[in-house]
């Protein structure tokens, strides 16, 4: 079956370290987004990518980088510059803006 | 900028009562989508319904549908005959271009509780 996979579910890291979350999809879709979900708040995009070797940065890019090699994939990687990265982080994609967006089950991410 | 706001941050029915949810948007475009997701504690993004703005007729999806009114700006969700699984966080979106991107703005979401 097509969908998005994010791995871990759940990751813990410690003050000052880098941290990559896995985003795979097999939808063969254009465009993937990674969303940051806090309490109380709705998603805040974070970065996006239209297409294989090209990113722009969402609302809240600080502290964050992604990499887009493989159209399947779009990892994103929580620099020990952003300052409160405990948070619920979910990936999607899309190929057709009028079907809406297709999301992965999302990743806990906890500093400890 | 566009933005969505949901003006209700939780509501809590009974089982088989009828419940709507408001979103307000604001927009210049006028060709636009919007969207009703649907977060159960699972925190799975589950589509429920989306509406484009050409379009006059309310979609409908099952027990679900919207009251669009383009003027006003308005998007609420009415959920029939709620059952025990309606029980989710929901989310208004609204979907926009951008430099060629399609990016979905996010209201802060209604948290929704069907009591037995």
């Amino acid at each position: 079956d097509g969908g998005i996979t994010q791995s871990p579910k759940y990751l813990f890291r410690k003050e000052g370290q880098n941290v990559t979350l896995s985003c795979e999809q097999n939808l063969n879709h254009d465009a993937m987004y990674w969303y940051r979900q806090d309490p109380g708040q709705g998603l805040r995009l974070i970065y996006y990518s239209q297409i294989v070797n090209d990113f722009q940065k969402g609302d809240i890019a600080e502290g964050y980088s992604v990499s887009r090699e493989k159209k399947e994939s779009f990892p994103l990687t929580v620099t020990s510059a952003q300052k409160n990265p405990t948070a619920f982080y979910l990936c999607a994609s899309n190929m057709v803006w009028t079907e809406g967006y297709t999301f992965g089950s999302g990743t806990r991410l906890t500093v400890v | 900028a566009q933005t969505v706001t949901q003006s209700q941050p939780e509501m809590s029915v009974q089982e088989a009562e009828t419940v709507t949810l408001s979103c307000t948007y604001d927009t210049s475009e006028n060709n636009y989508y919007l969207f009703w997701y649907k977060q159960p504690p699972s925190r799975q993004m589950i589509l429920v319904i989306r509406q484009e703005a050409y379009k006059q007729q309310n979609a409908t999806e099952n027990r679900f549908s919207v009251n669009f009114q383009k003027a006003a700006k308005s998007f609420s969700l009415k959920i029939s005959d709620s059952q025990l699984g309606d029980t989710a966080m929901y989310f208004c979106a609204f979907m926009k271009h951008d430099m060629g991107a399609q990016k979905l703005v996010f209201g802060q979401g209604t948290r929704l509780t069907i009591n037995p």
